[in-house]
């Protein structure tokens, strides 16, 4: 049971720039507790690809940013490449379930 | 370099426990929290539970009256059973680690910094 939303699709052309929104409440995003991105690429585990809400694991690209504000977070693509394209999902914690959350997932496709 | 390996059978009937351990090489298993999370097909991620290495444990409510992870700090393994087990438990398992990390405003945690490769486990008769 997803308690943060994600828009299921977002596409772009090669070299333009894909935001993925992510939109929590006050007891996840809200109430302060970070965020974190994932990379997922068919038939493999995720991949952290942004903690904290906005740092990178050594060796992710810095084509990838992350950020938060109030109840949301946007991941950020730039420069899109054709090996983007995949599931991302989005992470966070929440009091309510005293567990982690994950969001609904969006497929980034490049055209 | 931290690993994760689950292990397993990969076909359980439905109303009974299904068992996953994971084993972790290359790190010590203390002093994280060591999660499950599962992905039935085509869909998204879902936090089962996690557990300290000092045996304390967190669960996801929805499935909180089905579940139990322990740990074995010996062999760097920890396990989860899922009990009364239907067609809706199908799904990839993963078993991850929670990492941390500290700044000027203190600790942060929560996220899975290290992934097992999954296994499928199939619930059927």
């Amino acid at each position: 049971q997803s308690v943060l939303t994600q828009p299921p699709s977002v596409s772009g052309a090669p070299g333009q720039r894909v935001t993925i929104s992510c939109t929590g409440s006050s007891s996840n995003i809200g109430a302060g507790y970070d965020v974190h991105w994932y990379q997922q690429l068919p038939g493999t585990a995720p991949k952290l690809l942004i903690y904290g809400n906005s740092n990178r694991p050594s060796g992710v690209p810095d084509r990838f940013s992350g950020s938060k504000s109030g109840t949301s977070a946007s991941l950020a693509i730039t420069g899109l490449q054709a090996e983007d394209e995949a599931d991302y999902y989005c992470q966070s914690y929440d009091s309510s379930l005293s567990g982690g959350v994950f969001g609904t997932g969006t497929k980034v496709t490049v055209l | 370099q931290v690993q994760l390996q689950e292990s397993g059978p990969g076909l359980v009937k439905p109303s009974e426990t299904l068992s996953l351990t994971c084993t972790v090489s290359g790190g010590s298993i203390s002093s994280y929290y060591w999660s499950w999370i599962r992905q039935p097909a085509g869909k998204g991620l879902e936090w089962i539970g996690r557990i300290y290495t000092s045996g304390s444990t967190n669960y996801n409510p929805s499935l909180k009256s089905r579940v139990t992870m322990s740990v074995d700090t010996s062999k760097n393994q920890f396990s989860l059973k899922l009990s009364s087990v239907t067609a809706a438990d199908t799904a990839v398992y993963y078993c991850a680690r929670e990492g941390y990390y500290y700044d000027s405003s203190g600790y942060h945690g929560g996220n899975f910094d290290y992934w097992g490769q999954g296994t499928l486990v199939t619930v059927s008769s």
